[in-house]
């Protein structure tokens, strides 16, 4: 099974903060990367896929990049209503597996 | 619109059979590149991707759970079944289904989810 490392597990920042989350793959996985935003209580939300493909309706402030096995989600400014848990996730091969997650926290 | 609906027991013994049903609307599971997905979130911990049905019936299970789970779907009421084996105590989660699509080009990820469900398991 592919295993996905997210980094950090926790970040503590303010509003307008430049954000940057690092995911790792324990295999080389093409550009076969999504991330998901997940708030308290809620089903996670698509944020991105083939790794730096902005999902309809994501703000521009969200860009992600990377290939192989490395990839980063950057959020330029952080606004108030991005505090939640990101997750990336792989869809190279089966099983399909989720990264641990990265809380962003104030 | 797509939307996606889990439903099922909210309290489950150890050792039962989970039964959850996913109904969707808005796609077809029979168009090429459609598929949908389980996955699941204990409180506090991070998601765990389950099982998945593709438009073609080819199924897909997580590694450690292969065993236990039973993936299925029922055309004409645009539903997915997932069946989950010998529940136990750890097996207390959010349970969520959601729509992945596939591409020539691109896995274009899980786009729409459901509210999830939420499943303890106790005596």
């Amino acid at each position: 099974d592919i295993q996905l490392t997210q980094s950090p597990s926790f970040l503590s920042v303010s509003v307008g903060d430049r954000v940057t989350i690092t995911c790792r793959a324990s295999q080389a996985i093409n550009s076969d990367l999504a991330w998901y935003q997940q708030k308290p209580g809620k089903a996670p939300d698509l944020l991105m896929f083939a790794a730096s493909t902005l999902q309809s309706g994501v703000p521009s402030r969200f860009s992600g990049s990377g290939s192989g096995t490395e990839f980063t989600l950057t959020i330029s400014s952080l606004q108030p209503e991005d505090f939640a848990t990101y997750y990336c996730q792989q869809l190279n091969n089966y099983p399909l597996t989720f990264g641990g997650g990265t809380k962003v926290e104030i | 619109q797509v939307t996606l609906r889990e439903s099922g027991p909210a309290l489950v013994k150890p050792t039962q059979t989970l039964r959850l049903t996913c109904t969707f609307s808005g796609f077809s599971l029979t168009t090429r590149g459609m598929y949908v997905t389980w996955v699941r979130q204990p409180p506090g911990k991070a998601l765990e991707w389950l099982a998945l049905i593709d438009w073609d019936d080819d199924k897909e299970y997580t590694t450690s759970l292969k065993t236990r789970l039973t993936i299925s779907k029922d055309i004409p009421k645009n539903q997915v079944l997932l069946t989950m084996t010998d529940m136990d105590p750890v097996d207390t989660a959010t349970y969520y289904c959601a729509r992945l699509v596939v591409g020539d080009q691109y896995y274009y990820g899980m786009d729409v989810w459901g509210h999830g469900t939420t499943v303890t398991v106790s005596s």
